[in-house]
């Protein structure tokens, strides 16, 4: 079993809708967590970044993460085409930030 | 430069055949990193540099891959008889400092082993 799971989609929605993206993790050492974007033939971009439990707000993005059910959220309000692209997960326990990731969403927002 | 840089873009190397992966990182950051990206998958940790000290390998799939940062920026990763398992996209990576900074992403060198 993988230490981070996230459903691989493909994820199509209309555009302007909310989207819900989540992922569950198995290692309770993990402290901070974050979601990618990953254009095609991209690399990976930063969108969220938090600490431990809670909400983190910036935009239209929202993460959101329970350490409890060890199971992580980002959520899109408003979502555009432009926000087509795959989304990953990913988390570490801190240090020198070896970075452990899921495998992606793919998101579709259809105009 | 403004970003993480990385060459070749795409190779198709013949199995068999060694290759090298170039990467340079944002001026100034300290840490390093490589991973390796299968299609649908996301991407994998190889190896972690911090200046021109290899930390961690233990992400090095097999004896045949190997990295270096001898100079504490540009770093390389060689991959030596590559085999057909090795196709995948090289990702390099670097931040400013060694704990709890962004990690910036180059775009990547697509690998095919043909």
């Amino acid at each position: 079993q993988k230490e981070v799971e996230q459903d691989p989609g493909p994820l199509s929605v209309p555009e302007g809708a909310i989207v819900s993206l989540n992922c569950t993790y198995s290692n309770s050492a993990f402290q901070y967590f974050m979601w990618y974007r990953q254009y095609s033939r991209k690399g990976p971009e930063l969108l969220m970044y938090t600490y431990s439990s809670g909400n983190k707000e910036d935009g239209r993005f929202t993460a959101q993460v329970d350490k409890s059910s060890k199971y992580i959220s980002l959520f899109i309000r408003d979502s555009q085409p432009s926000d087509s692209a795959t989304y990953l997960c990913a988390m570490t326990a801190g240090g020198y930030q070896k970075v452990t990731f899921g495998t992606g969403t793919k998101l579709q927002v259809i105009p | 430069g403004a970003g993480v840089s990385q060459s070749p873009r795409y190779k198709v190397a013949k199995r068999g055949q060694d290759v090298a992966l170039r990467c340079d990182p944002i001026s100034g950051h300290v840490s390093l990193f490589w991973y390796q990206q299968a299609l649908g998958q996301g991407p994998e940790f190889l190896t972690y540099f911090q200046n021109e000290a290899q930390l961690d390998k233990s992400g090095l799939p097999s004896d045949r891959f190997f990295a270096e940062r001898p100079e504490g920026s540009v770093s390389t990763l060689k991959i030596q008889r590559t085999q057909q398992e090795d196709s995948a996209v090289y990702l390099c990576a670097s931040s400013l400092g060694t704990v709890r900074n962004t990690i910036y992403f180059g775009e990547g060198s697509w690998l095919t082993v043909v």
